[in-house]
């Protein structure tokens, strides 16, 4: 998973809850990303960051928040969870933008639900 | 693991065939593609890429074609294997910093 770790792997919650996904990298990437994925969905940008303290929205921004304080640590909180946001969680990475034709790797994805 | 979609256009093929996965891309200014492959309860891989200066690109065992008249994109996996049982999706690069992915189609591949 090109030095991608995401912690932790599985979690449940309870509505209401706060809840905080970390994903970390060793491959000193500039880029990092956060993705939903749903059946019937597939891959949704949250959010992403395009170096530390550098971030911007994606398509399902709403309900997430995002720092990144260090370059190879990327966190998504969910302030008050919601059973919408039962999902798998993916963090990715890349050197740069895929605008300059640069792949993304992703990591072993967060299984999340929200009871 | 979770299944990656429970809906999935399905294609079937023999051990030893070749697969041929398509996908249909919405953005003809883009100029990057990526194939990913994803297994059950995994991220997904990368498989190979092309820009669009690129008609064709081969890997191992692998080949991307690309058709920007009609924005089609395939992935041709020579002498499919079980371990080649996955979703596979293309992803286009849709503007700065960003991939557009499709939604996918899961290989089966029989003994």
């Amino acid at each position: 998973d090109a030095g991608i770790t995401q912690s932790p792997r599985h979690k449940v919650t309870e509505t209401g809850t706060p809840v905080t996904l970390r994903c970390h990298q060793t491959e000193n990437h500039r880029y990092m990303y956060w993705y939903r994925q749903d059946p019937g969905h597939g891959l949704r940008l949250i959010h992403y960051s395009y170096g530390v303290k550098d971030t911007d929205k994606g398509e399902v921004s709403d309900g997430y928040s995002v720092s990144r304080s260090k370059t190879e640590d990327f966190l998504l909180t969910l302030e008050s969870a919601t059973s919408s946001q039962t999902s798998v969680y993916f963090c990715a990475i890349s050197e740069s933008g895929p605008g300059r034709g640069d792949t993304q790797y992703f990591g072993p994805g967060t299984r999340l639900t929200v009871l | 693991g979770e299944s990656v979609g429970l809906h999935l256009p399905t294609l079937s093929v023999q051990e030893g065939d070749n697969s041929i996965i398509n996908c249909a891309y919405s953005n003809s200014a883009s100029d990057y593609f990526i194939w990913y492959k994803q297994e059950s309860g995994k991220g997904p891989q990368f498989i190979i890429d092309i820009r669009s200066n690129m008609d064709k690109r081969q890997g191992q065992r692998v080949t991307v074609l690309l058709n920007k008249t009609v924005k089609h994109l395939s992935l041709q996996i020579a002498a499919t294997q079980p371990g080649d049982s996955a979703v596979y999706f293309c992803a286009e690069s849709g503007g700065y910093n960003k991939l557009i992915f499709g939604a996918g189609t899961r290989l089966a591949v029989h003994p």
